[in-house]
């Protein structure tokens, strides 16, 4: 069985620019949930696809935005970047069912912002 | 929404001894609480949950207990090891389908 695998591992941007961020959920994951870890914080929930729709946001401007594509892999995507974006990126993957499913992280991405 | 709070924000044990950190949540409708641990430059891992169906979970050295009318859950750590040592995070459902999480626990296992 393949865990959920994120890709890059480390990004730095400059402050204005765009990035992308990847995803490939576990192996029959049918959800896939974006959150934002700032150092020495708890991950903060930015929103969640299911059947390539956006399906619950978090407290976060539009400029993040995302996507979810047939075989259920994800990308996160920032615009204008600010210093603030500074952080890890982690992907969470989980299969919808009646009760709150059981979300498995990947790695993470590490943006930083200059 | 769910607010959640854990403590304490730093622990310090000796190998072997047991280790507890305790969460409140806010919303009584709340029913799946999941423990994540995560080591320096990792993502969260799953290393146990419980559904409000249950008071109490146990796998190996590690146990969670549930509270529903306090409102609150714990994780127990025995026999410590050097390999505990991590950062470990509570969660509990925000709307069904996401999680808010606890600020975190660092646990350092001394030898």
């Amino acid at each position: 069985e393949t865990g959920v695998t994120q890709s890059p591992t480390h990004l730095i941007k400059t402050r204005g620019q765009q990035v992308t961020l990847r995803c490939s959920s576990q192996s029959g994951h049918n959800t896939v949930s974006w959150y934002q870890q700032a150092l020495g914080q708890g991950p903060q929930f930015i929103f969640q696809y299911y059947r390539e729709e956006e399906n619950g946001r978090g407290n976060f401007p539009p400029r993040f935005s995302g996507l979810q594509f047939p075989n259920y892999s994800s990308e996160l995507n920032v615009n204008a970047l600010e210093l603030d974006d500074s952080a890890l990126y982690l992907c969470a993957s989980s299969v919808r069912g009646v009760d709150t499913d059981t979300q498995y992280f990947g790695p993470g991405t590490r943006l930083t912002v200059l | 929404g769910e607010n959640v709070e854990q403590h304490p924000s730093t622990l310090s044990v000796q190998e072997g001894d047991s280790a507890v950190i305790k969460c409140t949540y806010s919303d009584s409708a709340s029913n799946y609480f999941p423990w994540y641990k995560q080591e320096l430059g990792k993502g969260p891992q799953l290393i146990i949950d419980i559904r409000s169906n249950v008071g109490e979970k146990k796998d190996q050295r590690i146990a969670v207990t549930l509270n529903k009318t306090a409102k609150h859950f714990s994780l127990h750590i025995t026999e410590t090891q050097p390999e505990d040592s991590a950062v470990y995070f509570c969660a509990a459902p925000n709307y069904g389908q996401n999680f808010v999480f606890g600020p975190g626990t660092r646990l350092s296992v001394l030898p």
